[in-house]
């Protein structure tokens, strides 16, 4: 597609639920983020992936996090046991190569945690 | 930590007026600051500034970074209501020699122009 699509858009859990969001990167782009951006705040970097390789997950923030990538294009980021304070926007980002920045986002999943 | 503040955090102007908006960092290994626009939830890249004292210019908007003073400022002249959003500013930060950087963004600042 032209752009980076994210789907759902909107995404509602109760608490405990399991959830995946799925990112379809620009066809072509090695680089895939994702970020996490709780209202009022910016982005916070989750993970980064080069093609299939997950190369930085520092900024998961906890092992209910978990990334994939498996065929280094479409990835789904997966959030076990959900908990309120999961509730934001996933925001995923593609570029062509290694750096960040001419990063295009996607539109992100707002996720609400009930 | 990599550390990134952005101000005013919101800012209400009228069509026609100008208007400046601040970003300040520390960061270990700078490589390049980044201005982006959030309308609704996609933020889109405006500027990459790497070099001290140069200013991009695109259209009415326009930026320079200050490398001594660790800062950046963007300037929006002649706003439009269209200029509404929230802007934020990232820096990246060079992690591995294998080229990977890390960008951290700041809060950003919610610009509102009203007609």
């Amino acid at each position: 597609g032209a752009g980076v699509s994210q789907s759902p858009r909107y995404k509602v859990a109760k608490r405990g639920q399991d959830v995946a969001l799925r990112c379809d990167p620009i066809s072509g782009h090695v680089s895939l983020f994702w970020y996490q951006q709780a209202l009022g705040q910016g982005p916070e970097f989750l993970t980064y992936f080069q093609n299939e390789a997950q190369l930085d997950k520092s900024g998961l923030p906890s092992d209910r996090f978990f990334a994939e990538r498996p065929e280094g294009s479409v990835s789904t980021l997966k959030i076990q046991r959900t908990q309120q304070e999961d509730s934001a926007v996933y925001l995923c980002a593609s570029s062509l190569y290694g750096t960040n920045t001419e990063a295009f986002f996607g539109q992100g999943t707002r996720l609400t945690v009930v | 930590e990599d550390k990134v503040v952005q101000s005013p955090l919101s800012l209400v102007v009228h069509e026609g007026d100008t208007v400046t908006l601040n970003c300040s960092y520390e960061v270990t290994n700078f490589r390049s600051l980044l201005w982006y626009k959030q309308e609704k939830k996609a933020p889109t890249f405006l500027f990459m500034l790497t070099s001290s004292g140069i200013e991009k210019k695109s259209g009415r908007l326009s930026s320079i970074l200050d490398k001594k003073e660790l800062s950046s400022i963007l300037n929006i002249t002649a706003t439009q209501t269209g200029d509404s959003a929230i802007y934020l500013c990232a820096v990246e930060a060079i992690i591995d020699s294998g080229g990977y950087q890390k960008v951290t963004f700041g809060i950003g600042t919610k610009l509102q122009v009203i007609p």
